[in-house]
């Protein structure tokens, strides 16, 4: 079975543009969420959809939006690119967090830096 | 609130040798799962086990055990036989099982340096 996937795994921005990250879960998987990783915050939760609905949002501006299709497949949005932005962004999937034992499995990341 | 630490920022370990990286957590949830992932210098977070808290035995995965002690809140994670493949960043985290979500909470994890 495929893992998670992540495109792109790199990309350059200048500040002030918009940039859109995406990720492909493991077959059969309904939730994902998205995850930002900086060396000074560490990992730091972004948001989670379930079957295309948004359920959980971390602590982020209004800048920073997602969304889910209908396969599954997750999409996550950064409008007015600021230098605070240049991270790792981890994509994770699970099968339905309802299950006790339900666990994320994550992508290979899109690095971003924005100059 | 939840919350993950990881007190070990970084640790060596001789290769062959056992290895066990601390974290405790705190949560007011009281049904939690908690969760070890490796993270080598790729990038790919690379999950390794999970204890749920209801869970009566430590959990296992090959040559990776959890040693949870759940009064003490601790959730640690021992790797025997150290291998120079298992240098890599190490992050404990936890997930509210209560509150349906799949949002994990990470801590700030313990790099690990195999020596041959």
């Amino acid at each position: 079975k495929a893992g998670v996937t992540q495109t792109p795994r790199y990309l350059i921005k200048t500040r002030g543009q918009q940039v859109t990250l995406s990720c492909s879960p493991i077959s059969g998987h309904r939730s994902v969420s998205w995850y930002q990783q900086t060396p000074g915050q560490g990992l730091q939760f972004l948001f989670e959809y379930f079957s295309e609905t948004q359920r959980n949002k971390g602590n982020f501006p209004g800048r920073f939006s997602g969304r889910q299709f209908s396969n599954s497949r997750s999409e996550m949005n950064v409008s007015t690119l600021e230098l605070g932005d240049s991270a790792l962004y981890l994509c994770a999937s699970s099968l339905d967090p309802t299950f006790s034992t339900d666990t994320q499995y994550f992508g290979p990341g899109t690095r971003l830096t924005v100059l | 609130a939840q919350k993950i630490t990881q007190t070990q920022p970084g640790m060596f370990v001789q290769e062959k040798e056992a290895v066990t990286l601390d974290c405790t957590y705190d949560t007011s949830d009281p049904s939690y799962g908690l969760f070890w992932y490796k993270q080598p210098s790729s990038g790919e977070m690379i999950f390794l086990i999970y204890q749920g808290s209801y869970d009566q035995q430590n959990a296992t995965e090959g040559r990776y055990s959890l040693n949870f002690q759940k009064a003490r809140k601790s959730a640690n994670l021992v790797i025997s036989a150290s291998q120079l493949g298992d240098s890599a960043m190490y992050f404990c985290a936890m997930r509210g099982i209560s509150s349906n979500t799949g949002k994990l909470i990470f801590g700030q994890g313990t790099t690990l340096q195999v020596k041959p």
